[in-house]
């Protein structure tokens, strides 16, 4: 199994301002993906977090709005930019342990509330 | 593309009733299946999984089974109890563990 710590796990932010999600995982992990939670909606995937290089973006979401770093193979975070009222979510990661290749652990999650 | 159709909550029922959530999918290849629940304040977990067609996965009483003829993969229990009082995913997963969830159904079971 795998301890995902997901920090903050809620914040209130103004329009306009940006705020970066942390994900750190105590075990080695092979993939990290972002997620998306609308109010009263499934989970969307936003992005794969690549180790080193540039994450691989879903449809519908791009760079400069949710830029993604992971440095290293257990840390990762996402941010959110030039908030609006529609990003008001919540934010979800998820990686598959190396030990256990075959499912995907969730973090609790970031509550976002854009004003 | 890709899709997770499943039944619109919430469903509410006594303790030690039935359970069945109705989840439908759409996929090109042989995806693998999965129903994840929420419980209240926590983060998602595995519930169970199946694999290929005619595979049955359970867990905590919960069992699932893959149907490719009917693209079905209804969750059942035979007897809810308050604490399984969550919100259920069911989710397809097409290759490099790449997870389509769908929208998910809440259960409220009532003592």
């Amino acid at each position: 199994s795998a301890v995902i710590s997901q920090k903050p796990s809620r914040d209130i932010c103004q329009r306009g301002t940006s705020l970066t999600i942390q994900c750190q995982v105590d075990s080695q992990v092979t993939m990290m993906f972002w997620y998306r939670q609308q109010p009263g909606q499934s989970l969307t995937l936003i992005a794969t977090a690549n180790q080193g290089s540039e994450a691989t973006y879903e449809s519908g979401f791009v760079i400069d709005k949710f830029p993604i770093s992971r440095p290293n193979l257990t840390f990762s975070t996402l941010t959110v930019s030039n908030m609006s009222p529609e990003d008001s979510s919540i934010y979800l990661c998820s990686v598959v342990v190396r030990e256990s290749n075959e499912k995907l652990f969730f973090g609790s999650g970031t509550q976002l509330s854009v004003l | 593309g890709d899709s997770v159709t499943q039944m619109e909550g919430p469903v509410t029922l006594s303790e030690e009733a039935f359970l069945t959530i109705n989840c439908t999918y759409t996929a090109t290849g042989y995806p693998s299946l999965f129903w994840y629940v929420q419980y209240p304040g926590e983060g998602l977990q595995l519930l169970l999984k199946a694999t290929k067609a005619d595979d049955k996965g359970s867990n905590k009483g919960f069992e699932a089974t893959y149907r490719k003829e009917t693209t079905s993969f209804h969750l059942e229990k035979g007897s809810v109890q308050v604490s399984d009082s969550a919100v259920y995913f069911c989710a397809l997963e097409t290759g490099g563990f790449k997870t389509i969830f769908g929208a998910g159904t809440r259960l409220f079971v009532k003592a």
